[in-house]
């Protein structure tokens, strides 16, 4: 799978927008990228896949530009419950799995 | 539907005990992973199964096993626990086949002492 690298902390104030970027250089052709969120003491929670352009949902947007090398989680006003370690993953085909997780990017929301 | 189920949700265990952590995955789901999440090395992947085979597995010592068993719930055990196994362990469900989500229970809290 994919080694993905993302920014370890980024801050933010309620009602902002925030964008989160994730490089994963050695995408394959076949490879998916999927953002999951966790607070703490939980299991992470799917929020956004897409394979190529963009994607929403009623949460996020996901960008990937058409080399797919990287791709950007976009949070529309976030709020104080925002706050949460974010991950982005590249797998194939059903690796759902047998998910690889980096470090994650850990989001702080101020009031 | 109900959700990603682990039991039990707190344990605490002394080194060199044995312990075999439980999950009951969403209805219909057939793949089951194991994950395991400490500060230090953040979640790692233990291994996978998929009507009852195991698929994938991670890096971890032959410490770790599971099971699955034909109604898809799986259980994990460790034997000969040590302090470095003090951990949050994560189960997830999805329906193994095609690129759907995860979806991960809240996880056994498991201190050794």
């Amino acid at each position: 799978l994919a080694k993905t690298t993302q920014p370890i902390s980024m801050d933010s104030y309620e009602g902002q927008e925030v964008n989160i970027t994730c490089s994963h250089n050695n995408i394959a052709t076949n490879d998916y990228i999927t953002w999951y969120q966790q607070f703490p003491s939980q299991g992470p929670r799917f929020i956004i896949q897409g394979y190529k352009t963009k994607v929403t949902n009623e949460v996020a947007s996901l960008f990937i530009p058409a080399d797919r090398k990287s791709s950007t989680l976009s949070l529309p006003r976030v709020s104080l419950s925002d706050t949460a370690v974010y991950y982005c993953l590249v797998g194939g085909w059903g690796s759902q799995g047998n998910l690889i997780f980096g470090k994650g990017t850990k989001l702080s929301v101020k009031p | 539907k109900a959700g990603v189920t682990q039991t039990p949700r707190y344990l605490i265990k002394t080194r060199g005990q044995q312990v075999t952590l439980s999950c009951s995955p969403i209805s219909g789901h057939r793949s089951v992973s194991w994950y395991q999440q400490t500060p230090g090395q953040g979640l790692q992947f233990l291994f996978e199964y998929f009507s009852e085979t195991q698929r994938n597995k991670g890096n971890f010592p032959g410490r770790f096993s599971g099971r699955q068993f034909s109604n898809s719930r799986s259980e994990m055990n460790v034997s000969t626990l040590e302090l470095g196994d003090s951990a949050l362990y994560l189960c997830a469900s999805s329906l193994g086949r095609g690129n759907t989500e995860a979806f991960f229970g809240q996880g056994t809290r498991l201190t050794v002492v």
